[in-house]
């Protein structure tokens, strides 16, 4: 069975400094790898994706993350941090081959940014 | 492009009520997903169809149960309504069976159960 951990609940950085959201995974083969972020009374929206090739992806609001096999890890980074970033993140992974369960998306339990101005 | 639809955007039910949520995917999505977010536990799968029919549930109780129309659209039934039910919920829609394509999310329904 597949796994994410976001071993931080929640994380403090000053507005400009740079942020990272770490996520680590637990999956059976190669992974699909996903970065959501969740506003307060909103659904979650998609930020970025890792599928295959170059190890760091871009993606959405600046937002950028790096795949890191030998450690399962898939961190969020962002080199300077705004308020507006401040939200819910959540990183999911499902398992790259076809079959029986590898469509569905597990989600970590969320890491909530708060960048103080 | 419109994006996942969910109606009510609010339910008050009581206990031992029945209550449906409804959500309309992205044009185009076969695929819907149904998530539990209550306090605290994070994003918990409930439901999958895609195609009209029911691909994978999660690990919930029979009183659980949606379907799927030929439009794609999608309700989730919850009866015997329980307190430990109070929780938003979000429907996500994606293209067809590509594991590689990202889910898209509606902005839920709260269910609050009194």
């Amino acid at each position: 069975a597949q796994s994410v951990a976001q071993p931080e609940d929640q994380v403090n950085v000053a507005e400009g400094n740079p942020l990272t959201v770490k996520c680590t995974y637990s999956v059976s083969g190669n992974p699909y790898l996903f970065w959501y972020v969740q506003y307060p009374n909103r659904g979650l929206q998609f930020l970025l994706k890792y599928i295959t090739g170059d190890n760091l992806v871009k993606g959405s609001y600046g937002f950028e993350a790096e795949f890191n096999k030998s450690q399962t890890s898939f961190h969020l980074k962002k080199p300077s941090a705004l308020v507006s970033d401040s939200a819910l993140y959540f990183c999911a992974v499902r398992p790259s081959y076809s079959g029986a369960g590898s469509y569905q998306l597990t989600f970590g339990k969320g890491t909530k940014l708060s960048v103080i101005p | 492009e419109a994006g996942v639809t969910q109606s009510p955007t609010h339910l008050i039910k009581t206990r031992g009520q029945q209550a449906t949520l409804r959500c309309s995917p992205i044009s185009g999505h076969t695929s819907v997903y149904w998530y539990q977010q209550a306090l605290g536990l994070g994003l918990q799968f409930l439901l999958w169809y895609d195609e009209g029919e029911e691909r994978n549930r999660g690990n919930f109780p029979p009183r659980f149960s949606g379907r799927q129309f030929p439009n794609y659209s999608s309700e989730l039934n919850v009866n015997a309504l329980e307190l430990e039910d109070s929780a938003l919920y979000l429907c996500a829609s994606s293209l067809g069976l590509g594991g590689d394509q990202p889910q898209h999310f509606g902005d839920g329904t709260r269910l609050s159960i009194l």
